[in-house]
């Protein structure tokens, strides 16, 4: 299957700093998603991205979050004012056929 | 609020060991259960998508068993070797409008020693 791809593999920040995971490239594809995994926890749902816009979101995607697709390719998850608590490993994903959704590697998101 | 569970949590078998783990998910409102393969620093490799009450799958060594009635899925392993070391990871993909919406459980961690 066409692979995922996701920049930075790293990145570290500091509290309240925006930040930008990016997804590249993807081309034809009309889902995405964004998880994360907390530490030790579950993989968690953050939002569904259809067609140009937001299909579903959860609640953790508060007004902090934010997601596009800015030049029809790359899709990206902005965190605009970072907690120590966004610290997790984001992944994205697409979903071409019916139903399997494949993944990035992700991006590890160190919040200092 | 959705809740998949997986167990055992962690496994560590021995080289040529059959193994199998299991998934608990909500048995209404299904639409999908899905099992994903994830080693460290790799991407989650999608293994299996099961809809059918009684679905079978398999792919090499792996297969997988689906029981919607009852809400449990069954990933099997035969003859596991080294490199089946990994998180196995499923998802629940319920129906209506979720548009794809993945809730995952733990996740467990098989260990196979040579």
């Amino acid at each position: 299957e066409p692979e995922v791809t996701q920049t930075p593999s790293h990145q570290v920040t500091q509290m309240g700093q925006e930040v930008i995971l990016r997804c590249v490239p993807i081309s034809n594809h009309l889902y995405f998603y964004w998880y994360r995994q907390i530490l030790g926890q579950k993989v968690e749902f953050l939002v569904s991205f259809y067609n140009n816009e937001i299909s579903e979101k959860s609640e953790i995607f508060d007004d902090q979050f934010s997601v596009e697709r800015p030049d029809g390719s790359n899709f990206t998850l902005k965190i605009r004012s970072t907690k120590l608590e966004d610290s997790a490993m984001y992944f994205c994903a697409r979903r071409q056929g019916y139903e399997t959704q494949y993944f990035g590697p992700g991006t590890r998101l160190l919040v200092l | 609020i959705l809740n998949v569970e997986q167990s055992p949590q962690s496994l560590h078998v021995q080289e040529g060991d059959s193994t199998n783990f299991t998934c608990s998910f909500p048995s209404s409102n299904f639409y999908a259960l899905h099992w994903y393969r994830w080693e460290t620093a790799k991407s989650p490799e999608a293994l299996f998508v099961m809809t059918l009450n009684g679905d079978e799958k398999k792919k090499g060594r792996i297969s997988a068993t689906l029981n919607t009635k009852e809400g449990y899925s069954y990933l099997y392993i035969k003859g596991s070797q080294p490199e089946d070391s990994a998180t196995y990871l499923c998802a629940f993909n319920a129906g209506g409008t979720s548009y794809g919406k993945l809730t995952f459980g733990q996740g467990t961690i098989l260990t196979v020693h040579p």
